[in-house]
């Protein structure tokens, strides 16, 4: 089956403590990118990633980091998560031109 | 302003009924447009594309209307299962995500 993997679904963690998002996707997708979804906002792009080592900025990358090394994983790092990085956080992937964008299913992060 | 503003409602409406709601967007030069749907607090899924001659899909009508930069979805004969919020999207190279409309439909 075509799917977006995100892990954890559920994640509680103190302010400062290092924590990693995974993503898989098995659609051969180049295309992958991280959102966060707070109420009222929308969802919001983090990073993105064109390809294997290609990386750049969405609309509220401070605090994150990630990395593509391999085509199907794309993790979303937060080296010192604070709590307003408190969200609901989607993983997707796409294939060419951004069409039909295929959404993991969520981790929603609390930072106490 | 926004890139991509939508009408949160909600829309409370009961089954059988029409509902209608609009999205507009700020970059005139957009070339391509989608509505996504969401459960509570659930992933998004795609609900269908906005051609510019407009589209059907079953009970869902999208349209476009470059001139005013706005797209529309229309949802005929609602049903329950139709409860969701309705995510306007905007392709620019990248996807810039509305807000959402909640649309509610009551037996």
């Amino acid at each position: 089956e075509a799917q977006v993997t995100q892990n954890p679904r559920y994640l509680i963690t103190v302010t400062g403590k290092k924590l990693t998002v995974t993503c898989s996707q098995n659609m051969n997708h180049e295309y992958m990118s991280w959102y966060r979804q707070d109420p009222g906002l929308g969802l919001r792009q983090i990073y993105y990633s064109m390809n294997v080592e290609v990386t750049d900025k969405g609309d509220v990358p401070e605090g994150y980091k990630v990395s593509r090394k391999e085509k199907r994983n794309f993790p979303l790092i937060l080296e010192s998560p604070s709590p307003n990085q408190t969200s609901l956080y989607f993983c997707a992937s796409s294939g060419p031109r951004n069409y039909g964008y295929t959404f993991g299913s969520g981790t929603r992060l609390t930072v106490v | 302003r926004k890139e991509v503003e939508q009408d949160p409602g909600p829309f409370n409406v009961p089954e059988g009924a029409t509902v209608a709601f609009n999205c507009t967007y700020s970059n005139s030069a957009s070339q391509s447009f989608f509505w996504y749907r969401q459960d509570c607090r659930k992933e998004p899924k795609l609900l269908m594309s906005v051609y510019s001659s407009g589209n059907e899909d079953g009970r869902f009508t999208a349209q476009l209307n470059r001139a005013s930069q706005y797209i529309s979805l229309l949802i005929r004969d609602s049903k329950l299962s139709d409860s969701a919020t309705y995510l306007c999207v905007v392709n620019d190279y990248k996807l810039s995500f509305g807000a959402g409309t909640t649309v509610t439909v009551r037996a």
